[in-house]
């Protein structure tokens, strides 16, 4: 049991080029999220993905696209990567509301994206 | 959203010290979690408490959500207890549930 796994763990962009994190879980989660940590910051939801099919905004969206290719992957994609993107992402998942029990969501171990 | 906010933002112990961490949110929330990330980046849970008050081991959290408000409590800390804690509140929509977390109070503690 992996938990949720991310890749890739670093990666350097030059402005203007695409490319697509990836993330895994093994829980048998519903629902999957992307969040953006900056420096001296809180984590900012990206997009989340309540169930396999459906996606949806969350705070910081413009500039990223997503894809809940089936209930354990759900990956996260720069099509023009900016400076301003340069961020630890992370992913997470977390189970039904009638499933709930003390631990809530479940991180993988972050992606540090650089983007010059 | 919501708005979250974590006082102190900054926190040195002397190790073996108590401390008490405190959120505040703006609005009704569905649910509460607190969070740590260690050193090394690391997300943890720590708990999962909507509302009242729970123990684990040398940490408890109290949560009072019609005052909007809840508290970590780190009694006898220890150095590995360093990092950011973070708050983060859920709220149910329509297409799934949303978290908004605040940013974080950083703790050293110091041998």
């Amino acid at each position: 049991n992996a938990g949720v796994t991310q890749t890739p763990k670093f990666q350097v962009l030059k402005t203007g080029q695409s490319m697509t994190l990836q993330c895994a879980q093994d829980m048998n989660h519903n629902s999957m999220y992307w969040y953006r940590q900056d420096p001296g910051m809180g984590l900012r939801l990206i997009y989340y993905s309540a169930s396999e099919g459906t996606t949806d905004k969350g705070e910081v969206p413009n500039g990223y696209n997503v894809s809940r290719l089936n209930k354990r992957e759900f990956s996260l994609r720069l099509e023009s990567a900016a400076p301003s993107q340069t961020s630890v992402y992370f992913c997470a998942s977390s189970p039904p509301a009638s499933a709930r029990n003390t631990y809530e969501q479940y991180f993988g171990p972050g992606t540090r994206l650089t983007v010059t | 959203g919501i708005q979250v906010e974590q006082s102190p933002p900054d926190l040195i112990l002397q190790e073996g010290a108590n401390s008490t961490l405190r959120c505040n949110f703006s609005d009704s929330v569905n649910n509460l979690q607190w969070f740590h990330q260690n050193p090394w980046g690391q997300l943890i849970n720590l708990f999962y408490i909507p509302s009242g008050t729970k123990q684990n081991g040398r940490l408890s959290a109290t949560t009072v959500a019609t005052e909007r408000y809840s508290l970590l409590y780190i009694s006898s800390s220890q150095t590995t207890d360093s990092g950011v804690y973070f708050c983060a509140v859920e709220r149910f929509v329509v297409t799934g549930n949303q978290f908004y977390f605040g940013t974080g109070t950083s703790l050293t503690v110091i041998p």
